[in-house]
């Protein structure tokens, strides 16, 4: 019954390759989104989906690219991996409204070798 | 702009203590919505509390408890009786209403370790 799940939870990988994070929620909620969070734990939205159209990119790098292929959905592909992508990215979906909370899932740790 | 400040990076305290974590946030928006989230060592990041902008009356939940003062643009929150199961980052973050996307601003988070 887990509500927002990401995969996979760690990612281990060499500098150069491009790897994938999945996204999926079973809360109903309109809305996804993708959030880095550094090693000083700052969070920072990346991007934001709703209803499968793209409403929020933060100048995030062309080399992240998210697909969404429906609103329960939302995964991100990184090309190209840089050593300043070591983070935790976090997979978050909420309904539609800036008053509704945010459900995030896990986290997945990103590390570049 | 949006802004969120939380200017404790770090607090420890004894068990059984109290405790209040700092949030000071900015906005142009007349309509706009504060929150809480916990990050526990396992390391997801658990929803604890919304308040619209528009209703400054404080919450009470257990031993938690959120006072929301727009005069001084602060949201701050009381932990009574520390245990050590309140050990966690926490943050503030703020959306407003108008044009935001759902876009939430989460402040740099307050480090709480409450030792035994």
């Amino acid at each position: 019954d887990t509500a927002v799940s990401q995969t996979p939870k760690y990612l281990v990988t060499q500098m150069g390759n491009d790897k994938s994070i999945k996204c999926e929620q079973n809360l109903g909620h309109d809305t996804m989104y993708w959030y880095k969070q550094d090693s000083k734990k700052f969070l920072k939205i990346m991007f934001s989906y709703n209803n499968k159209e793209l409403i929020i990119n933060e100048t995030v790098p062309n080399r992240f690219s998210p697909k969404s292929p429906d609103k329960a959905h939302l995964n991100l592909h990184i090309n190209s991996l840089e050593l300043g992508d070591s983070a935790v990215y976090f997979c978050a979906s909420s309904h539609t409204g800036a008053n509704q909370p945010q459900h995030f899932g896990d986290g997945t740790r990103l590390s570049i070798l | 702009a949006q802004k969120v400040t939380q200017a404790q990076t770090e607090i420890s305290v004894v068990e059984k203590e109290d405790v209040t974590l700092d949030c000071v946030y900015e906005t142009r928006d007349t309509t706009y919505y504060l929150f809480w989230y916990k990050q526990p060592p396992s390391g997801e990041l658990v929803f604890l509390i919304r308040r619209n902008s528009f209703d400054e009356q404080n919450e009470i939940s257990g031993r938690y408890s959120w006072n929301f003062q727009k005069s001084t643009s602060s949201f701050n929150f009381t932990i009574t009786a520390s245990q050590v199961v309140d050990s966690a980052v926490y943050f503030c973050a703020l959306s407003e209403d108008e044009t935001s996307y759902d876009k939430v601003i989460f402040g740099p988070g307050t480090s709480l370790s409450v030792i035994p």
